[in-house]
């Protein structure tokens, strides 16, 4: 089965430590993101990567890296700076960066105790 | 840079009612598309419809239907006969074509629960 698969599913850190979500897709998709959901807030921007070894800051990426080795992963760190890292983290991919349907995984809730 | 406004937070219906979701757009771009997601409790977001700016008629798919109208920047979603499993967080979303800034960017989302 085709999709994108974020693991883990649910995610507790002690502050002040950096964690690593992770982002597969087997879509052949050139395009991916990670987006945050905080309560009443919608989905927010955090990096998109048009293609491997690319990759463009969101409209939050402050506190968060990004890496595009390979076509089919996009990881996510969550690092120290970020000040409120407690949130529900979603992956997506597209075919293409502009224009089309953004397919999404089930995501991962991060919890920073 | 563009902007996506779903006035209304939740909405909560009673089984077979009809829901219409509101969403207003932003956007300088000519040349754009308009989507909408459907969020049910296990959390991962499900693709509804990809409308593009040229194509101003209205699209029906089962229960659901979808109004754009460019004159409002307006894309609206209309639940018919709506049922328990419609309910779910409903997301307007935006991506222009041509510009630089062509990110997906969502609506804050609407509540939709639908009793039986």
């Amino acid at each position: 089965d085709g999709g994108i698969t974020q693991s883990p599913k649910y995610l507790f850190r002690k502050e002040g430590q950096n964690v690593t979500l992770s982002c597969e897709q087997n879509l052949n998709h050139d395009a991916m993101y990670w987006y945050r959901q905080d309560p009443g807030q919608g989905l927010r921007l955090i990096y998109y990567s048009q293609i491997v070894n690319d990759f463009q800051k969101g409209d939050i990426a402050e506190g968060y890296s990004v890496s595009r080795e390979k076509k089919e992963s996009f990881p996510l760190t969550v690092t120290s700076a970020q000040k409120n890292p407690t949130a529900f983290y979603l992956c997506a991919s597209s075919i293409e960066p502009r224009g089309t349907e953004a397919f999404f995984g089930q995501g991962t809730r991060l919890t920073v105790v | 840079a563009q902007k996506v406004t779903q006035a209304q937070t939740e909405i909560s219906v009673v089984e077979k009612e009809d829901v219409t979701l509101d969403c207003v757009y932003e956007t300088r771009d000519t040349t754009y598309y308009l989507f909408w997601y459907k969020q049910p409790p296990s959390g991962e977001l499900v693709f509804l419809i990809r409308r593009n700016s040229f194509d101003e008629q209205n699209e029906i798919s089962g229960r659901y239907s979808w109004n754009f109208q460019k004159s409002t920047s307006s894309f609206n979603f209309t639940i018919t006969a709506s049922q328990v499993v419609d309910s779910a967080v409903y997301f307007c979303a935006l991506s222009p074509l041509l510009s630089n800034d062509y990110k997906l960017s969502f609506g804050a989302g609407t509540t939709v629960t639908v009793r039986a």
